[in-house]
């Protein structure tokens, strides 16, 4: 059974780092790509970036270049995506999915989602 | 930047046909998907090209896609089918998703 088993609720203070995760299971997590998905409180899903654990090949969306980033280890099946410096406007949901390829490709399988909350 | 928009909002009786548009430029040229997404749940893959269905998805779901428009279609609609809907597409080697439309069914 396909699985992505995202980190676990966050609470963190402006300027602080973070590094949420995404363990994939039950299939070769090297050749498929991994993407990340935002969700804002009660709005809707925006394209962050996916990445291929084989090489760490990535690509961001341009509104998300230089403000995080994706990479991946493919030891231990897990890909991430990490912050340096949070700022409040990162309190949102962040999905993980299972991509097959990086531009004619679709979203089959979904991490749970990991709630990050950035408030002093 | 490439932008996909959706009606906010879709009101259906159930047993009739719900159509949620998704407008961009030249979409028909381009892999476009839908997701479905209930209240507090991960969103979950309806339709991919071309008008497939992954396992355990109703066969009451079908997509289409040309010129501008993608349309996904939902017959016979039941209440459980209540969500918010989105597409999605791929623009420069970037995925995009379309604004959301929130399906009501009355």
């Amino acid at each position: 059974e396909v699985q992505l088993v995202q980190s676990g609720a966050e609470v963190k203070k402006p300027g602080e780092s973070l590094k949420i995760s995404c363990k994939g299971s039950g299939y070769s997590f090297t050749t498929y790509w991994i993407g990340w998905v935002r969700q804002m409180p009660g709005k809707g899903l925006e394209w962050m970036g996916i990445i291929y654990p084989g090489n760490s090949d990535n690509t961001y969306s341009p509104s998300f270049q230089g403000q995080v980033t994706i990479s991946a280890d493919k030891s231990i099946n897990t890909a991430y995506l990490q912050w340096s410096s949070l700022k409040a406007s990162d309190t949102a949901m962040y999905y993980c999915a299972r991509l097959k390829s990086w531009s004619s490709s679709h979203m089959d399988y979904w991490g749970q989602g990991t709630l990050v909350t950035v408030s002093s | 930047s490439y932008e996909l928009t959706q009606p906010p909002s879709v009101s259906v009786s159930p047993g009739q046909t719900a159509s949620i548009t998704c407008s961009g430029d030249k979409l028909g040229d381009k892999y476009t998907c839908w997701y479905q997404q209930k209240p507090g749940q991960s969103p979950v893959l309806v339709i991919y090209p071309d008008n497939n269905r992954p396992s355990g998805i109703p066969e009451r779901f079908s997509g289409s896609n040309s010129g501008n428009t993608a349309t996904l279609t939902i017959s016979e609609t039941q209440a459980m089918d209540e969500a918010d809907y989105y597409c999605q597409a791929w623009d420069s080697s970037t995925g995009v998703f379309g604004t959301g439309t929130k399906v009501t069914v009355l």
